[in-house]
């Protein structure tokens, strides 16, 4: 069965400053990735995923990924972040057989400071 | 394009009653995925149905059920409710059967009282 651990719970940014979440994943197969941005009180926006090919991935608002699977991560980064950025942040796996079920990370709050 | 559509988005309901949540998935698409969000337990994964039958199901037990129906509309349903069943029900729609981008609706929030 697959399974992501975001390791970071909380972190914190000053508004300009470089960003970037971890994601690991254990999963026997090429994994299917992605990664959701949350507001309060809404739903998941998806921000970019990878499927196959080339490991960095670019994604909307900014952000970008690399696939290591080497490391079993999926990273999230982006070079300067704003303020509208603050949220939650959740990172999932996929496998090929399993239909469209997802598997969650714990999920890393993000907040900026001004 | 319309999004995926959750009614009602809030719901306040008592123990031991039951709830039905609705999901309107995008025009097109064909299968609907259901997922609990608690701030405990996190986002877990409840049931997926595509073309009107269930493929997956999460480790939830017997009191939630779900159906879709042929226009891809997709009904959850939860039973004898507990206060644990308090959460944010999100519901996914996707194009196809295969594992590709799941679209959120916003969310329907139960609480138990």
């Amino acid at each position: 069965a697959q399974s992501v651990t975001q390791p970071d719970i909380h972190i914190t940014v000053s508004e300009g400053a470089s960003l970037e979440l971890r994601c690991n994943y254990s999963y026997g197969a090429t994994p299917y990735l992605f990664w959701y941005v949350q507001s309060p009180g809404q739903g998941l926006q998806l921000l970019l995923k990878y499927f196959s090919g080339d490991t960095l991935v670019q994604g909307i608002k900014g952000f970008e990924a690399e696939f290591k699977r080497s490391q079993s991560s999926f990273n999230l980064r982006k070079p300067s972040v704003h303020w509208s950025d603050a949220a939650e942040y959740f990172c999932a796996v996929g496998a090929n057989n399993a239909g469209n079920m997802l598997t969650f990370g714990g999920g890393t709050r993000l907040m900026v400071k001004p | 394009k319309a999004g995926v559509t959750q009614t009602p988005r809030y719901l306040i309901k008592t123990r031991g009653q039951q709830v039905t949540l609705s999901c309107s998935p995008i025009s097109g698409h064909r299968s609907v995925s259901w997922y609990q969000q608690t701030p405990g337990q996190g986002l877990q994964f409840l049931f997926e149905y595509f073309s009107e039958t269930q493929r997956n199901k999460g480790n939830f037990p017997g009191r939630f059920s779900g159906r879709q129906f042929s226009n891809s509309r997709s009904e959850m349903n939860v039973s004898t409710l507990e206060l644990g069943d308090s959460a944010l029900y999100l519901c996914a729609s996707t194009l196809t059967g295969l594992v590709t981008e799941a679209f959120f609706g916003q969310g329907t929030r139960l609480t138990v009282v």
